[in-house]
């Protein structure tokens, strides 16, 4: 079955610092989705990436999918408070449902 | 901007007893979707809804679990004798098109059910 490994599953980092979050499939994605989630809140749409090699940005934050289609990853610069959440990195199976990785909680420092 | 709206924001319910989580997705959606979160978990994918009926439904929604969309505005998910492992955070979405189509699902707030 379709999984998802994110990791770190966690990570402190001091603002003002970059970082990246990391999202491997088992298997060849259609699709993959990066939300965020706050701390027992709704899940906030990032983006969405359907082509291998494919890269999108908002505001200070990048997201690419290799050419397999098969990782991602999420990447902040110069990290800020409003940053802090779960970072939900969803699988397109090409059916009608995303299945969610377990998530990366990410703490700012001031 | 348009959004999923869910309600309550919080239920708290006696083991046994029937709820019902409301949803209004987005006007023009034509999908509907709720998935759940026990606390400290993944988000799961619970079931799908279109053209009024279910079109995928996960393991875990089971005959306790029912769906509907009682009118052109709200999209219902009842548990109907709630047990202590249904405690979670339940996401009603909704997208324009399948998201097995690459459409991007918006989420509502969720609602957090406590069953005691």
């Amino acid at each position: 079955s379709q999984e998802l490994e994110q990791s770190p599953q966690s990570l402190i980092v001091q603002e003002g610092k970059n970082l990246t979050i990391n999202c491997t499939s088992s298997k060849t994605l259609y699709g993959l989705y990066w939300y965020k989630q706050k701390y027992g809140e709704g899940l906030i749409f990032l983006m969405m990436l359907q082509k291998g090699g494919e890269e999108k940005s908002h505001e200070k934050i990048t997201a690419k999918l290799d050419e397999k289609k098969q990782q991602s990853s999420l990447h902040i610069t110069a990290s800020q408070p409003s940053h802090a959440g779960i970072y939900l990195c969803g699988a397109d199976k090409g059916d009608d449902k995303i299945i969610f990785g377990k998530g990366t909680r990410l703490h700012i420092l001031p | 901007e348009p959004e999923v709206t869910q309600t309550p924001s919080h239920q708290v319910t006696q083991m046994g007893q029937e709820v019902i989580l409301r949803c209004v997705p987005i006007s023009n959606h034509l999908y509907f979707y709720w998935y759940r979160q026990i606390l400290g978990q993944k988000v799961e994918f619970l079931v799908s809804f279109y053209n009024n009926e279910i079109s995928e439904k996960s393991e875990i929604f089971d005959d306790q679990f029912s769906v509907e969309r009682p009118d052109g505005s709200n999209f219902t998910l009842k548990i109907r004798s709630t047990k202590l492992e249904d405690s979670a955070m339940y996401f009603c979405a909704s997208s324009e098109s399948m998201t097995g189509l690459n459409t991007e699902a918006f989420f509502g707030q969720g609602t957090r059910l406590t069953v005691v």
